[in-house]
């Protein structure tokens, strides 16, 4: 595809259940970021893939929270026993390198709603 | 520590006039950069204009610049003659270049509401 696709694009989900975030970068894009954006908030970061080395997950807010990419590719942002604190748009963008410009590339986002 | 701040929650200006939407950032790193981003209401987030910190020029992209000074650590955007699509959440982000660090840190945003 053109852009940063993300699915689904809404999810529902009840307080206690797991859910999977998938998020499929723009093709030859190395770098992938995943956001969390709590309603009227800024972009929260979570965590970081460069490639094959280590990501940084300095930003994941709690062990519930973990994700993985395979190579380049697809990535999925799992959470675990949800809370309704978790209810946010989740965001993923990726971008070509990690120089000093680096400009990502945002998809459109899952809106997770936790009751 | 690296921190953005948008001071402004919320603006507005008269279509066609000019508008300014402030970002501080506070970094030890030497080498980094700035980007501006606008998120419309539908959500989407959309690059408007990025600038390096060895850069001599201040960024201008079409109606976006940006008002670049080093030593005061701002980086406050400009848009000239407003347009009602200029309606929009824009959020200030910088990206130090280090050996441990690789992300982008955002500010809580300004809200911009253009007037007919």
């Amino acid at each position: 595809g053109a852009g940063v696709s993300q699915s689904p694009s809404n999810k529902v989900t009840e307080k206690g259940k797991d859910v999977e975030l998938r998020c499929d970068p723009i093709s030859g894009h190395t770098a992938l970021y995943w956001y969390r954006q709590r309603l009227g908030q800024g972009l929260e970061f979570l965590i970081y893939f460069q490639g094959n080395s280590a990501p940084d997950k300095s930003g994941l807010p709690s062990d519930r929270f973990s994700a993985e990419r395979t190579g380049e590719s697809v990535s999925t942002l799992t959470i675990q026993r949800t809370q309704q604190e978790d209810s946010a748009v989740y965001l993923c963008a990726s971008s070509l390198d990690r120089g000093t410009y680096n400009e990502q590339f945002f998809g459109p986002g899952t809106r997770l709603t936790v009751l | 520590a690296q921190k953005i701040t948008q001071t402004q929650p919320g603006m507005f200006v008269q279509e066609k006039e000019a508008v300014t939407l402030d970002c501080t950032y506070d970094t030890s790193d030497p080498s980094y950069g700035l980007f501006w981003y606008k998120q419309p209401s539908s959500g989407e987030m959309i690059f408007l204009i990025y600038q390096g910190s060895y850069d001599q020029q201040n960024a201008t992209e079409g109606r976006y610049s940006l008002n670049f000074q080093k030593a005061r650590k701002s980086a406050n955007l400009v848009i000239s003659a407003s347009q009602l699509g200029d309606s929009a959440m824009y959020f200030c982000a910088m990206r130090p270049i280090t050996n441990t660090g690789n992300q982008f840190y955002f500010g809580t945003g300004t809200s911009l509401t253009v007037i007919p």
